[in-house]
């Protein structure tokens, strides 16, 4: 079945230490995103790509890095400079163009700071 | 420059009741709007999307949402509440002169969480 795989689901950091989040499509999709999500304020943009090799900041991309190096991973590093990374990830997929295709998304990774 | 505004953080129905999940949109270009679902831990599901056919448009589990463009209105209705539906609503609206489409486009209202009572 074709589909979005994020892991871990549950994922513990440590002050001061980076952590990569993973996101998987095998939808065949251009375009990747990703959104973090804190209680009552919606999903903000972290960073997209819409081509391999390619990403643009988003909305809130400061302590956050990303690499597209295949179509189907752009993982997620939250470094040490997030200072408030407690939160829980969510990595999306869609065609790209026209504004029309709806975002897939996976099942989300959450972040906690101990 | 668009936006999403959806009325009510909660919303609380009884069983069997009324679902009325409110969304008003603004958008300097005419927009393709969606609902998406969300349950506890878990990702967003598309429930419908309107991209300018029908302005009624019927989405999964018997929800459906009417396009108003004259209230800029994208509201989700289902005529009976059913115990299941319970999770977190989002609206969500992408320009259709976005050139690049897709979720970059894409802006979302901060969610309506749908409390169902028995």
């Amino acid at each position: 079945d074709g589909g979005i795989t994020q892991s871990p689901k549950y994922l513990f950091r440590k002050e001061g230490q980076n952590v990569t989040l993973s996101c998987e499509q095998n939808l065949n999709h251009d375009a990747m995103y990703w959104y973090r999500q804190d209680p009552g304020q919606g999903l903000r943009l972290i960073y997209y790509s819409q081509i391999v090799n390619d990403f643009q900041k988003g909305d809130i991309a400061e302590g956050y890095s990303v690499s597209r190096e295949k179509k189907e991973s752009f993982p997620l590093t939250v470094t040490s400079a997030q200072k408030n990374p407690t939160a829980f990830y969510l990595c999306a997929s869609s065609i790209w163009g026209g504004g029309k295709g709806e975002a897939f998304f996976g099942q989300g990774t959450r972040l906690t700071v101990v | 420059a668009q936006s999403v505004t959806q009325l009510g953080s909660h919303v609380s129905v009884s069983e069997g009741a009324l679902v009325l999940l409110r969304c008003n949109y603004s958008s300097s270009v005419p927009p393709y709007l969606f609902w998406y679902v969300q349950y506890p831990n878990q990702g967003l599901q598309l429930l419908l999307k309107y991209t300018s056919a029908a302005t009624l448009v019927k989405g999964i589990n018997g929800f459906e949402a009417e396009f108003k463009k004259s209230e800029t209105s994208f509201h989700l209705t289902k005529p009976s509440a059913h115990m299941s539906d319970a999770a977190e609503y989002f609206c969500a609206v992408s320009p259709k002169a976005n050139s690049g489409g897709g979720a970059d486009g894409l802006t979302f209202g901060k969610g309506t969480h749908l409390i169902i009572q028995p």
